[in-house]
């Protein structure tokens, strides 16, 4: 079965540098949601999209930006890289049905900041 | 505020012993969703259980089984006889609902499961 793509898996920045990551959601689901995991942390809640809409933000920095597009794939957009970015970065998505879905996690970006 | 207390960070136990991973929650919600969450080694978020508010039916799957008590308010997971292949970072995650559409999850801070041959 189709699951979560991300793209990279691996990127490496320097400090200042921008970035963009991108998630195709799991086919006909229309919530995408992104998630920071730092190391030996649990993954915090960044932002999500319903139907190309933010639904939804959390601790995301104003230096973070992201959006969902018609076809239903995500980019979250990070500028003026620090080096407490160094993350491994989520995208899950779930298909939105008035119950608490079941999110399906894509492998995840890890960003290196140097 | 929603919460995951998930109190064990590390537990290290030996091929073919039972593990059971506690994790209790907070929230003020009436409707909500309980998951859990494996992260092995290679760093993906692998689902392994929802489990519904107002379920508390206790549910088995293979090895595994979960049981939820909404009166202290845990969603423990057993693992029954131990693989080395069990070793990874199990996550207790909570889901607040919005009207309508999606879910966020709130995540505790995982327990490190180390199974040794």
């Amino acid at each position: 079965a189709a699951g979560v793509i991300q793209s990279p898996r691996h990127l490496i920045k320097e400090k200042r540098e921008t970035a963009t990551l991108k998630c195709y959601p799991i086919p006909r689901h229309d919530t995408v949601y992104w998630y920071q995991q730092g190391p030996g942390q649990d993954p915090q809640f960044l932002i999500s999209f319903y139907e190309k809409m933010q639904s939804d933000k959390g601790s995301i920095p104003d230096r973070f930006s992201a959006q969902q597009f018609s076809d239903y794939h995500s980019e979250l957009n990070m500028s003026s890289l620090e080096l407490g970015d160094s993350a491994l970065y989520f995208c899950a998505s779930s298909h939105s049905g008035g119950e608490g879905e079941k999110l399906f996690f894509g492998s995840g970006t890890q960003l290196s900041v140097l | 505020a929603q919460k995951v207390t998930q109190a064990q960070t590390e537990i290290s136990v030996v091929e073919k012993e039972d593990v059971t991973l506690d994790c209790v929650y907070e929230t003020r919600d009436t409707t909500y969703y309980l998951f859990w969450y494996k992260q092995p080694p290679s760093g993906e978020l692998v689902f392994l259980i929802r489990r519904n508010s107002f379920d508390e039916q206790n549910e088995i799957s293979g090895r595994y089984s979960w049981n939820f008590q909404k009166s202290t308010s845990s969603f423990n997971f057993t693992i029954t006889a131990s693989q080395v292949v069990d070793s990874a970072v199990y996550f207790c995650a909570l889901s607040e609902l919005f009207t309508g559409a999606n879910s966020k999850l709130t995540f505790g801070k995982g327990i490190t499961l180390s199974v040794r041959p």
